[in-house]
């Protein structure tokens, strides 16, 4: 199974919104609403913040919202914080009944 | 509030076998709809997800992993186990333990991680 494909790196400036995207196949992504996005900073375990595509656990603020379209899922953040800062992975479940994480997006804040 | 700890060597020497140890405090490894997963994460490298088990004993595991994994579980312990045998370098990374929501599909409670290094 390949990783997830996300870009490297993303910015933004307080207040803002960003957007990070998340593209796999039919077997994985495209194929299944069980798309999460985890939020890790330095040193820290990764931390959930968004489930079923679009399912916000909680405690996470509404400021995080999640998509999908096709074989590419989304992670949108608006009203960007300095706290935001940090690396972003989305995973997917996969039709072989396993798991396949995104290669990661750091986000900075500008 | 469940909460997850890793447990086990720092240090590995090539050829040898991995083996971790996670133990799960909070609740009951063996209440409600959840599987129990290994994820690692190599030095400045995104997240591998390993394999899950659930407390019946069924496993699933990463293809490019699977003819040198085994995930196992305690349930009187409150624990479940990893084991990577014929290690390199390349398996040096921080191993996380974390929780699965078996409707979800998606791993809401995390370890701290350990990091294992292979090296002789």
């Amino acid at each position: 199974q390949s990783a997830l494909t996300q870009p490297a790196s993303v910015s933004g400036s307080p207040g803002q919104s960003i957007t990070i995207s998340c593209t796999g196949t039919s077997s994985d992504v495209g194929g299944y609403n069980y798309v999460s996005w985890y939020q890790q900073h330095p040193g820290k375990a990764p931390k959930l913040m968004i489930y079923e595509v679009s399912n916000r656990p909680s405690g996470v603020p509404d400021r995080f919202s999640g998509s999908k379209s096709g074989n590419t899922a989304s992670l949108t953040i608006s009203g960007l914080q300095a706290e935001d800062e940090a690396d972003y992975y989305c995973s997917s479940y996969t039709s072989s009944s396993t798991w396949v994480f995104g290669g990661g997006t750091k986000l900075t804040v500008l | 509030q469940v909460q997850l700890q890793e447990s086990g060597p720092g240090l590995v020497k090539p050829s040898q076998t991995l083996s971790l140890t996670c133990t799960v405090s909070g609740g009951s490894i063996s209440s409600g709809s959840y599987y129990w997963s290994w994820i690692r994460q190599p030095a400045g490298k995104g997240l591998e997800w390993i394999g899950r088990i659930y407390t019946s004993g069924s496993t699933n595991y990463n293809p490019s992993l699977k003819s040198r994994v085994t995930i196992s579980v305690d349930t009187s312990k409150n624990q479940f186990s990893l084991k990577l045998s014929s290690v390199t370098a390349a398996d040096t990374a921080v191993y996380y333990c974390a929780r699965g929501a078996d409707f979800e599909l998606t791993f809401d409670y995390w370890g701290q991680g350990t990091l294992v290094t292979v090296s002789s």
